[in-house]
């Protein structure tokens, strides 16, 4: 199956810091990609939409200016969670779409945990 | 609004039969996905459906209703290995795709 990784796994930061997540699909082309957000016990919440490109479609609530997405490649996004807060720790989860044979499936990274302090 | 439902927690015996609902009601629908999850870690894929019925794969299998917005995750054989949490999903248009909460599995010996 495709692999999507992540960079990093983890990073812990200061408040008002920025970070920078890194999503790439190492056998494939993807186009598309999502991010997505997931709080202890919780489901994942898709923050937006990445498109290759060009901009970046956002959730509702999710602030575009805090959460900068640029998707240069057709095999890279990244995530930048700029001036980074408590409430930003979260564990982030890119994915991508792709054809496994006839099916489609979504392939997701192994994910980043973020801890701000 | 998009509403995925799935129960919170199910427990079942190693061995045993456990089958894990979901009912959705989505502005649009292409096709529904179940995932495992385990805890700390990403998502895997385990199925997607796109037509009514029961697809197999091994010791899963699920199942779709599109006029019932309904579908099913069947385990069979159940291994400890299987603890973990379930999480049902459907793709709209547009390539986007909601998660419901995820059922949470706990396999006891």
């Amino acid at each position: 199956g495709a692999v999507v990784s992540q960079h990093p796994s983890w990073v812990i930061c200061k408040s008002g810091t920025s970070v920078k997540i890194e999503c790439r699909s190492l056998d494939f082309q993807a186009t598309t990609m999502f991010w997505y957000r997931q709080f202890p016990k919780q489901s994942l919440m898709l923050m937006a939409t990445s498109n290759e490109g060009s901009k970046a479609t956002y959730e509702q609530g999710v602030e575009k200016d805090k959460f900068l997405i640029n998707h240069a490649s057709l095999t890279l996004s990244t995530l930048t969670v700029t001036s980074a807060h408590p409430e930003d720790s979260s564990f982030y989860i890119c994915s991508a779409r792709a054809m496994d044979g006839f099916q489609e499936t979504q392939y997701f990274g192994p994910g980043t945990r973020l801890l701000v302090l | 609004g998009q509403n995925i439902d799935q129960p919170t927690e199910m427990t079942a015996t190693e061995g045993a039969i456990v089958q894990i609902n979901c009912t959705y009601q989505t502005s649009g629908f292409n096709g529904l996905f179940w995932y495992q999850q385990h805890a700390g870690e990403a998502p895997t894929f385990l199925s997607y459906n796109v037509l009514d019925g029961l697809e197999e794969k091994g010791r899963f299998s699920s199942f779709l209703s599109r006029s019932k917005g309904y579908s099913y995750l069947l385990l069979k054989e159940l291994q400890m290995k299987d603890s973990a949490s379930y999480l049902c999903a459907v793709s709209l248009g547009g390539f986007k795709t909601i998660f419901g909460a995820g059922t949470r599995l706990f396999v006891k010996a």
